[in-house]
Parts: C-alpha cells; structure tokens; sequence
C-alpha cells in the first residue's frame, strides 16, 4: 500500500520568496505517478503539476516545480516568487500502479501554505 | 469547457437520516471517481467508475454508502443511513482516460454535517 507523509502542518513565506513544501512517499511499486494539488478555500482540487516515478528531469510548471528524489522517496514542491493567491493547502499524492485503478490516489494530510504580503 | 459540476453544495442533516449527491463530469470523461475528504485530512477514494462500470470501490462503506453511474455520464452517492462520522466534503472528479497524467479534475464538493 502506498502512503505519502507530509511534515508540515503549516507554512508560511513572504510574498514573492519561493518556498518549499515536504512531501515523502512509502511505495513497493516500480512505477508510480506523483502528483500536487492546491486546494483554496472554495474546496476545488486543482492539480499544479506531475512527476512519473522514470522520469529523468524533475517536472516544471510555471512557479512551480518538483524537487524530486527517488533514492529518498521524496517529491518536494518548489513555489518561485509566491503570490498572495497561493495561500491554500496543498496536498501530496501517489498514484496507485496495481491493476486497473489509475487514478486512485493516495493523499497526505496537507499542508496549509499562508502569503504573507 | 465546463468543469466538474457537484450538488448540492451543502447539506445538513440528523443522523440515521438519508442524503444523496450528484455529479456530472467534464463531457467526455470516461472515468468518474468519489473521494471523501474528512476535516483536517487529505482525500480518500470511495469508488472509481470507468463508463458505467465499478472499477474499484474496495474502500466504499456498502452497508450504508452506494453509488450508481447507470449512463456511464453523471453519478448519485447517496448514504443511508448517515452516521456522525459521514460529516465530510464529497469530492466528485473526472478524467478522461485515468491515465497517469494528472488529467483528474475535480469538483467543488459537497459538503456534509451529520448532526
């Protein structure tokens, strides 16, 4: 079974500073998707970026990026230059690999990210 | 393109009373998932559908939880009957293929109290 840890309860940065968040992962399967989600306080998951466990470059996606390290199963979330706007929680996730349930993700507890102006 | 509809927004109701939630996914999407999200916590998977059909519902409550998507479209989550430990936003999501791409969209959810 797979499970994701984050550490962090709560973060907080100043505006336009890059933060990271924590996110370490537990899983037997070779292959395996990591993912992060923003969720504002509306309650809407919104999925900021990817990595695929055989992917040999870290993922980017605008301010965001994936600090990736397979040998000490951790997928860290980079955020450049925050924006009052970050200020949600954010969760971690592993996309479970066993048979035909793709997109069964498996969360971390969150941590919630504060901008501070 | 319109996003992952959910209703209603908010229910509250006493416990051993019944509730259902809809969901109606981006046009096109072939897999539809429930997740229950509980205060404090991240989401958890209650049952994926692919079309019309249960691909996973190994963590779906059965004695008191069902879930149907009869038309392979939009999908109704009822519980009864409810329980205090059934307070919890219900998160309905879509993908088109649920492939690993983080192609999964999700809805505002529904949010439950059980009193």
């Amino acid at each position: 079974a797979q499970k994701i840890t984050q550490t962090q309860p709560g973060m907080f940065v100043q505006e336009k500073e890059a933060v990271t968040l924590d996110c370490t992962y537990d899983t037997s399967d070779p292959s395996y998707g990591l993912f992060w989600y923003k969720q504002p306080s509306s309650g809407e998951m919104i999925f900021l970026i990817y990595q695929g466990s055989y992917d040999q470059q870290n993922a980017t996606e605008g301010r965001y990026s994936l600090n990736f390290q397979k040998a000490r199963k951790s997928a860290n979330l980079v955020i450049s230059a925050s924006q009052l706007g970050d200020s949600a929680m954010y969760f971690c996730a592993i996309e479970d690999a066993g048979g035909t349930s793709y997109g069964k993700l498996t969360f971390g507890q969150g941590t919630i990210l504060t901008v501070h102006p | 393109e319109a996003g992952v509809a959910q209703s209603p927004r908010y229910k509250i109701i006493e416990k051993r009373q019944s509730v259902a939630f809809w969901c109606n996914p981006i046009s096109g999407h072939a897999t539809l998932y429930w997740y229950q999200q509980i205060l404090g916590q991240g989401p958890k998977l209650l049952i994926q559908f692919q079309n019309n059909g249960v691909v996973d519902d190994s963590q779906l409550p059965k004695d008191r939880f069902s879930a149907e998507r009869l038309k392979g479209v939009d999908s109704t989550l009822k519980i009864q009957p409810a329980k205090l430990e059934d307070s919890a936003v219900y998160l309905c999501a879509s993908s088109l293929t649920g492939g690993w791409t983080g192609e999964l969209f999700f809805g505002e959810g529904s949010r439950l109290t059980v009193l």
